[in-house]
């Protein structure tokens, strides 16, 4: 398996408050996704990084934040948790951003209340 | 627009026996084409991948078909096995703007 970590696997927030995920990886690859999952829909791209301090949106990127001071580290930032971003969270990381295969972590459920 | 759809949502059938998922896609320019199998509360690992030259691709029982040309995808898994239950997500990926679409998921639960 890829050596993938999110951290937290499960949190409960209340609205408004901040809230940061993170992912760890040990592969050195290059590029780094946060992706939210939801029922009835397909994993949909935040955020995405592809180097140290290089980072894009994604399709659903509003009211979220990200950086990426190390190879290894990707932090998602909710700066003020809504409802509407309880979900679940999984980082992935990929050597090449076309034709590499993505390596998911377990994922990081969050609850916003 | 760039989408991918999958069929069936969910699917039911018992153990031993073989189904076929279907994913049809409307991306261009098509760099390739992954199957993703999601056990609850996992994360999504790959099966197979495919490429424009490719048009079949095993993995065991998981054999994955593709046609180019009418933009179609399948997965057959033949013989279920109770541990075949899943989400399988089908994602294609761009030549170009690099982006990676995902199809929504077929849910497949193997009953005994």
């Amino acid at each position: 398996d890829a050596g993938i970590t999110q951290s937290p696997r499960h949190k409960v927030t209340e609205t408004g408050t901040p809230v940061t995920l993170r992912c760890h990886q040990t592969e050195n690859h290059r590029y780094m996704y946060w992706y939210r999952q939801d029922p009835g829909h397909g994993l949909r791209l935040i955020h995405y990084s592809y180097g140290v301090k290089d980072t894009d949106k994604g399709e659903v990127s509003d009211g979220y934040s990200v950086s990426r001071s190390k190879t290894e580290d990707f932090l998602l930032t909710l700066e003020s948790a809504t409802s509407s971003q309880t979900s679940v969270y999984f980082c992935a990381i990929s050597e090449s951003e076309v034709t590499g295969e993505l390596f998911f972590g377990e994922g990081s459920r969050l609850t916003v209340l | 627009k760039n989408q991918v759809e999958q069929s069936p949502q969910s699917l039911i059938i018992l153990e031993g026996k073989n189904c076929t998922l279907q994913c049809n896609y409307t991306v261009s320019p098509f760099s390739n084409l992954r199957w993703y199998k999601q056990d609850t509360g996992r994360g999504p690992v790959s099966l197979t991948i495919m490429t424009f030259s490719e048009n079949t691709k095993s993995n065991g029982r998981y054999t994955a078909t593709l046609d180019a040309d009418t933009k179609q995808s399948s997965l057959h898994i033949t013989a279920s096995q109770l541990s075949d239950s899943a989400s399988y997500i089908c994602v294609v990926s761009r030549s170009s703007a690099s982006k990676i679409i995902f199809g929504s998921g077929t849910r497949l639960s193997i009953r005994p």
